[in-house]
């Protein structure tokens, strides 16, 4: 099946410091990549729609200016946590997929902020 | 996409058929069930979906009812591997659409 990749599996960054995750899609291009977070013992909750060559849309309470998403080729999209702060740890997840392929999903990243 | 409720947690015996109940009362006629697991500190992993058929694949079996308000994952044989967060998601289109995540079953295996 469809491989998304996530780096870096996990980081640890001071507060006020940003942070850039990336997903990159191994053997697909993806137009669309989605972009999830989990705190721990909760469910994944959306955060926001990666669109290769357009602005990303963000969920509802997201700040968009906090967590910004580029994706400027069709195999990759990041997303930087910028002056990040400790309610921003949390796990980040990445998914993607190509026409009728199922979504997969990235291996998530940890981040704690310090 | 149709809500789903499932049990907050299971244990099954090693060895034996973990049933992963899923109820989604509210499924629409173009809706699909989904099944995804999230084993600790791991993105999720797609399991099966199904429509209306029963499905079967390398790793589970979905059984749909009749009405198609309810639904059961089935891992044959299940090994300690299989413990995780078992996701049912209800859902119109296939393919990579955005997911909308319930609270899952928290199935564990026991030796």
């Amino acid at each position: 099946g469809a491989v998304v990749s996530q780096h870096p599996s996990r980081v640890i960054c001071k507060s006020g410091t940003s942070v850039k995750i990336e997903c990159r899609s191994l053997d697909f291009q993806a137009t669309t990549m989605f972009w999830y977070r989990q705190f721990p013992k909760q469910s994944l909750m959306l955060m926001a729609t990666s669109n290769e060559g357009s602005k990303a849309t963000y969920e509802q309470g997201v700040e968009k200016d906090k967590f910004l998403i580029n994706h400027a080729s069709l195999t990759l999209s990041t997303l930087t946590v910028t002056s990040a702060h400790p309610e921003d740890s949390s796990f980040y997840i990445c998914s993607g997929g190509q026409g009728n392929t199922e979504a997969f999903f990235g291996q998530g990243t940890r981040l704690t902020v310090v | 996409d149709a809500k789903t409720t499932q049990p907050p947690s299971m244990d099954c015996a090693e060895g034996r058929a973990a049933n992963l109940p899923c109820n989604h009362s509210t499924i629409s006629g173009n809706e699909y069930v989904y099944w995804y697991r999230q084993i600790h500190s791991q993105g999720p992993q797609y399991i099966i979906h199904g429509l209306k058929n029963n499905e079967t694949n390398e790793m589970a079996s979905l059984i749909i009812t009749e009405d198609r308000k309810s639904s059961t994952l089935i891992l044959p044989h299940a090994t300690l591997r299989d413990t995780a967060v078992y996701y049912c998601i209800v859902r119109v289109k296939l393919g990579n659409e955005k997911l909308t995540f319930g609270t899952g079953t928290r199935l564990t295996i026991i030796p």
